[in-house]
């Protein structure tokens, strides 16, 4: 059982948008600690995707996206290509755990 | 380019030693805290350690404490984790990871696999 929770899977047509959930509570993202976002491409290394919240590290496409509100974020994904099939992860600080945590992930599948 | 390389993961049987180690390369080692964070087969990220730059602060997973200890040596350039009393749950791809001034991970290694069992 992850402390943040993301959906299991999300799908969209090639050039659709999609949009994935982070959600956790007032230890982590309720107590304003940044999250950032990772993807994962099948038997590859996580690479980080948004930092800050709502940040891109240079590299990184503007289709990729973050937004935070009170207890949960959103990683958007506009005009999707086949190549982002992969899992992504959600990632914030807990003060209750004094450690990181990661949301369970999220698969995503370009149909 | 940036680079993190981890080595020393294999087969060990349940309560058995290993230690990891993580050789970084072309940034300044000794301004960053270090982490390792594992994959269990099929299964999603799992924050394991960090350590502070300097060395002087770490924290741990509770499903960790007590068994891992992590520690840097700043002048070769390396991060190590040393776990014993190993359980067949500890299996898992372990991954070290340099954290940003956003306590993002933005640097990750290849990854090292352990496998604990009889």
């Amino acid at each position: 059982q992850s402390v943040l929770t993301q959906p299991p899977s999300v799908s969209g047509a090639p050039g659709q948008r999609v949009t994935i959930s982070c959600t956790g509570n007032s230890s982590n993202i309720g107590a304003g600690y940044d999250v950032n976002w990772y993807r994962q491409l099948p038997g590859t290394a996580p690479k980080l995707l948004i930092y800050g919240n709502s940040n891109r590290p240079s590299g990184v496409p503007d289709r990729f996206s973050g937004s935070k509100s009170a207890t949960s974020v959103s990683l958007s994904i506009t005009g999707l290509q086949v190549g982002d099939e992969a899992d992504y992860y959600c990632q914030s600080y807990d003060s209750s755990l004094s450690g990181s945590v990661f949301g369970g992930g999220t698969k995503l599948t370009v149909l | 380019e940036v680079q993190l390389l981890e080595s020393g993961g294999g087969l060990v049987q349940p309560g058995g030693s290993l230690r990891l180690s993580c050789a970084a390369s072309r940034f300044s080692f000794s301004s960053y805290a270090m982490n390792w964070v594992r994959q269990a087969p099929g299964k999603g990220l799992e924050w394991v350690s960090v350590i502070s730059g300097s060395g002087h602060k770490t924290l741990y997973a509770d499903s960790v404490k007590g068994r891992f200890t992590i520690s840097r040596d700043n002048s070769k350039n390396t991060l190590h984790l040393q776990m014993d009393s190993l359980r067949a749950e500890d299996t898992a791809v372990y991954y070290c990871a340099k954290r940003d001034s956003f306590d993002a991970f933005d640097i990750w290694g290849q990854g090292t696999m352990v496998t604990v069992s009889s």
